[in-house]
């Protein structure tokens, strides 16, 4: 069965500083690959995904996430921290083997941005 | 837009006592979920309807029922609440076309006590 893993339930970073979020995945195929965040109060919201095109991805507020096959990760990152970065992120993944309608979630990141 | 509407917002049960949580999507998606949000847990999927009519097991569906009522409509069950069901219920939806990996909408939760 797939699975997701998130190194550091908590990351504090300075305003204006790199934002390193990592996730990494299992699936014996290839996957599908999301980023939400969560506000507090709210509701989960699409950051970005990939689905096999390519291995950058680009996605809203300045995020990106690179697909490393040989490292089976997704990491997430942003060069620049605000102050509205501040939230729960997740990473989640889906595949053909189990069923792309299957999506795990990982258990989270706490993004803290400090001023 | 409504998107995805979960009701109730927050309830209180007492142990042993059954309720509903409804779901309902307007965007026509095919696929819809249940994840229960924990803390230090992240989501966790409980059940998943690919299609109208289907309905299967996700990581945690020990004292849950699912009905599928349409394609617009996807309720949870508990049919015997226990203090363990204490948590954060997302109802979420998705197109499921096989291989779009197309974007999951997040109801804005349900929180559920147990007492």
């Amino acid at each position: 069965a797939q699975s997701v893993t998130q190194l550091g339930s908590h990351v504090s970073v300075s305003e204006g500083a790199l934002v390193l979020l990592r996730c990494n995945y299992s699936s014996s195929v290839p996957p599908y690959l999301f980023w939400y965040v969560q506000y507090p109060n709210q509701g989960l919201q699409l950051l970005l995904k990939y689905t096999s095109a390519a291995t950058l991805v680009k996605g809203i507020n300045g995020f990106e996430a690179e697909f490393k096959k040989s490292e089976t990760s997704f990491h997430l990152t942003k060069p620049s921290a605000h102050m509205s970065d501040a939230a729960e992120y997740f990473c989640a993944v889906s595949d053909m083997k189990t069923s792309y309608d299957k999506v795990i979630f990982g258990p989270g990141t706490s993004l803290s941005v400090i001023p | 837009n409504a998107g995805v509407t979960q009701t109730p917002k927050f309830q209180v049960l007492k142990t042993g006592q059954s309720m509903t949580l409804q779901c309902a999507q307007d965007m026509n998606h095919n696929s819809m979920y249940w994840y229960r949000q924990d803390p230090g847990m992240g989501l966790r999927l409980i059940y998943y309807s690919a299609s109208e009519g289907t309905t299967d097991k996700g990581e945690v569906p020990n004292g849950y029922n699912v009905s599928r009522l349409n394609k617009r409509e996807f309720s949870l069950r508990l049919e015997s609440a226990a203090p363990s069901q204490t948590s954060v219920y997302f109802c979420a939806s998705r197109q499921g076309v096989v291989e779009s990996g197309n974007t999951i909408y997040f109801g804005e939760g349900s929180w559920l006590t147990v007492v």
